[in-house]
């Protein structure tokens, strides 16, 4: 079975701080890994997923099979940052479900 | 990435009644899919809607609780029936495709009182 595990309900930080969200998964196969964003009173949106390495909004993430994380990352965090946050795994082997985290609340504090 | 329109946006049913949530994507679509968000906790998958056959169900959620229609590749509705006050969630559609990955709907808020 997938699972996602996000340890942190809530992480505060200070702007201008960098930010650290942790990720880890479990999954037999390859994963696929996404982080999705939920701004107040918005839907949930796609933030970034590990296969296009992108870096959308300073955030990056990187995928360490050894470790099974998938750590998102900002060097400066910004006031615009505070957010839910979810970490989702897609399976691979078909019907691509996605399996959510429990999510973490950003807070950037001023 | 896809467009999904999903409604109503939120509302308060009777215990013993059911709701439709309605869920209309701007394209054709293979994959849909419907989730629930329980107050505080994760997005949780419901089941998956397939065009042209039976909504593929997770451990957890039948057919007669949550019955979904998918009548083609753009639309699919969600019922939620014979509520209880434990089926206040909110409720989100999503679509899958290859290139934007998944694209959530902005969610049905449902309270039963």
């Amino acid at each position: 079975a997938q699972r996602v595990t996000q340890p942190e309900k809530l992480l505060s930080v200070f702007k201008g701080a960098p930010v650290e969200l942790k990720c880890n998964y479990s999954y037999s196969g390859s994963p696929e890994l996404f982080w999705y964003v939920q701004y107040s009173r918005q839907r949930l949106q796609l933030l970034l997923r590990h296969i296009s390495r992108e870096s959308i909004k300073g955030f990056t993430a990187d995928l360490n099979k050894g470790e099974t994380s998938f750590h998102l990352k900002k060097p400066f965090a910004q006031e615009e940052d505070s957010a839910m946050y979810y970490c989702a795994l897609m399976s691979t082997g078909g019907g691509n479900k996605l399996t959510f985290g429990t999510g973490t609340q950003l807070k950037v504090e001023l | 990435s896809a467009v999904i329109s999903q409604k109503p946006s939120r509302d308060i049913c009777q215990r013993g009644t059911s709701l439709t949530i309605q869920c209309q994507v701007d394209s054709q679509v293979t994959m849909m899919f419907w989730y629930r968000q329980q107050p505080g906790q994760s997005l949780t998958l419901i089941a998956t809607a397939n065009q042209g056959s039976e909504a593929t169900y997770e451990s957890g959620f039948v057919i007669d609780k949550f019955p979904i229609s998918r009548p083609n590749l753009t639309f699919s509705t969600l019922t939620v029936s014979n509520m209880s006050p434990e089926d206040s969630s909110i409720y989100l559609c999503s679509v899958f495709t290859p290139n934007y990955g998944y694209t959530f709907g902005s969610g049905t808020r449902l309270t039963v009182v």
